[in-house]
């Protein structure tokens, strides 16, 4: 089983729909959750951490279930300037100060006018 | 602006020559950096661990003879692709957290380094 994975997508939608992401991790040690987005040929950027609680950042919605493993995104009201690739990653710690990012292939996502 | 910052964003070589990528952190000190690589349509694959006044710590399959990293100062990490082959085209991306208290744990990433080899 892949240490992260992701629907693969492509999830194509009209502008305003909502569109929900699915993402599940293999270990059960991770401490951190992060969904990232990426425009094409350009580097990852934080969209928004996840927190157990769940959390919400404007349209972008975000949840963690621990004892399921799996994490989730989800987006109101889609703008053309959505479309993107939505990386769902994850952090543990290995000792001290260090750690480790594993990340998702990624979903890509295509909002339509 | 630009937390990390990365260069050069384009690289076109022959195979056999070898290339180096910079990697700096703008406005705050790093000792740690990471080196991913990502293929088309392929996650981000964390190559190695750059940590400032060592070696680096390389993930498992990837070549230390192959990609030689230094992290001479606090702000600039160099990946050098020694005796690259067209199979080593990708793309290629540093990235490093401010620490606390400046960070909260975020990565930021430089721009990458597109590397295609002929």
């Amino acid at each position: 089983r892949k240490e992260v994975e992701q629907d693969p997508g492509p999830f194509n939608v009209p502008e305003g729909a909502t569109v929900a992401f699915n993402c599940t991790y293999s270990n059960s040690a991770s401490q951190s959750f992060f969904w990232y987005r990426q425009d094409c040929r350009k580097e990852p950027k934080l969209l928004m951490s996840v927190y157990s609680s769940g959390n919400e950042d404007g349209r972008f919605t975000a949840q963690l279930n621990r004892a399921s493993q799996y994490i989730s995104l989800l987006i109101r009201d889609s703008k053309l300037s959505d479309s993107a690739t939505y990386l769902c990653v994850v952090k543990k710690f290995s000792g001290g100060s260090n750690y480790k990012l594993t990340f998702g292939k990624g979903t890509l996502l295509t909002v339509n006018p | 602006g630009a937390v990390v910052s990365q260069h050069p964003s384009w690289v076109i070589c022959k195979s056999g020559t070898s290339v180096k990528i910079e990697c700096r952190s703008l406005d705050f000190q790093a000792t740690t950096m990471f080196w991913y690589r990502q293929f088309p349509k392929q996650s981000l694959m964390l190559m190695a661990t750059s940590n400032e006044g060592s070696k680096a710590t390389y993930e498992q399959g990837v070549e230390k003879d192959k990609f030689l990293i230094n992290h001479a100062s606090l702000t600039l990490s160099t990946l050098t692709v020694t005796s690259a082959h067209p199979e080593d085209s990708s793309f290629y991306i540093c990235s490093a957290a401010p620490p606390p208290p400046e960070g909260r744990g975020e990565l930021f990433f430089g721009e990458g380094s597109r590397l295609t080899v002929l």
